[in-house]
């Protein structure tokens, strides 16, 4: 089973509509990432937010966490049409200090596509 | 400033040949993970590796796949005997050590693509 599950799978909407897309995870984390992938390229990191923290920005992005529903939730505001792209969450394993490498599970991805 | 760079870019095998795909991280970086991703689905981790030391391979099936990262030179991952099932892009991300400014992000190559006839 995935650790990381996004939903919608597809989302399609007009330029300069906000986009909304939600992750759901099993197991106890202590960061979550959102990043993108155009097609055939590979992946870009957005945004990570901490397991001690609900809300982030970055720019037209705006990721919320909920570590007792354990989901999360990414928000574009203002899409583009460069915005087209797969979206996945991130999860990285709890118990983790802070600063230490580790891998990460990936989430299924939400295919936004962005029309003019 | 180059990133984290993989080659081939594409990648073509007959069944029951051998497969391998390099990977060089961002200079500056000693850890590798290798995931697989198949048509329209998400990444799935294989292996994480620092120079010389594996440090996890959960996801790396039993047969057939290996993956070393030595002391000079790129990481490998080899796949023997390759089936069509192992047709799929297989990417490459590095990071850090680790350190107070670390943010634990991954830094991701733009991937090999393997097609098994």
């Amino acid at each position: 089973s995935q650790q990381g599950e996004e939903d919608p799978q597809a989302l399609s909407i007009q330029e300069g509509e906000n986009a909304t897309m939600n992750c759901s995870y099993k197991t106890s984390i202590n960061n979550l990432q959102w990043y993108r992938q155009n097609s055939g390229r590979g992946l870009v990191h957005l945004i990570l937010i901490r397991s001690n923290e609900r809300e982030k920005h970055s720019g037209r992005l705006r990721v919320t966490l909920d570590t007792s529903k354990k989901s999360s939730s990414l928000l574009i505001t203002a899409s583009r049409a460069a915005d087209t792209a797969s979206y996945f969450c991130a999860t990285g394993p709890a118990g983790l200090e802070t600063g230490t490498a580790s891998k990460l599970t990936f989430g299924t991805g939400t295919r936004l596509q962005v029309t003019l | 400033n180059a990133g984290v760079m993989q080659n081939p870019r594409h990648l073509v095998r007959r069944r029951g040949q051998e497969a391998r795909l390099r990977c060089s991280p961002m200079k500056g970086h000693s850890h590798v993970y290798w995931y697989r991703q198949l048509p329209e689905e998400g990444l799935k981790f294989m292996v994480y590796l620092q120079k010389e030391n594996i440090i996890d391979e959960s996801g790396m099936p039993k047969e057939r796949f290996s993956a070393e990262f030595p002391k000079e030179g790129p990481s490998i991952l080899r796949i023997q005997q390759v089936v069509r099932g192992d047709s799929a892009a297989y990417f490459c991300a590095s990071s850090p050590p680790g350190g107070s400014y670390f943010t634990g992000e991954l830094f991701f190559g733009e991937g090999s693509r393997l097609t098994v006839l």
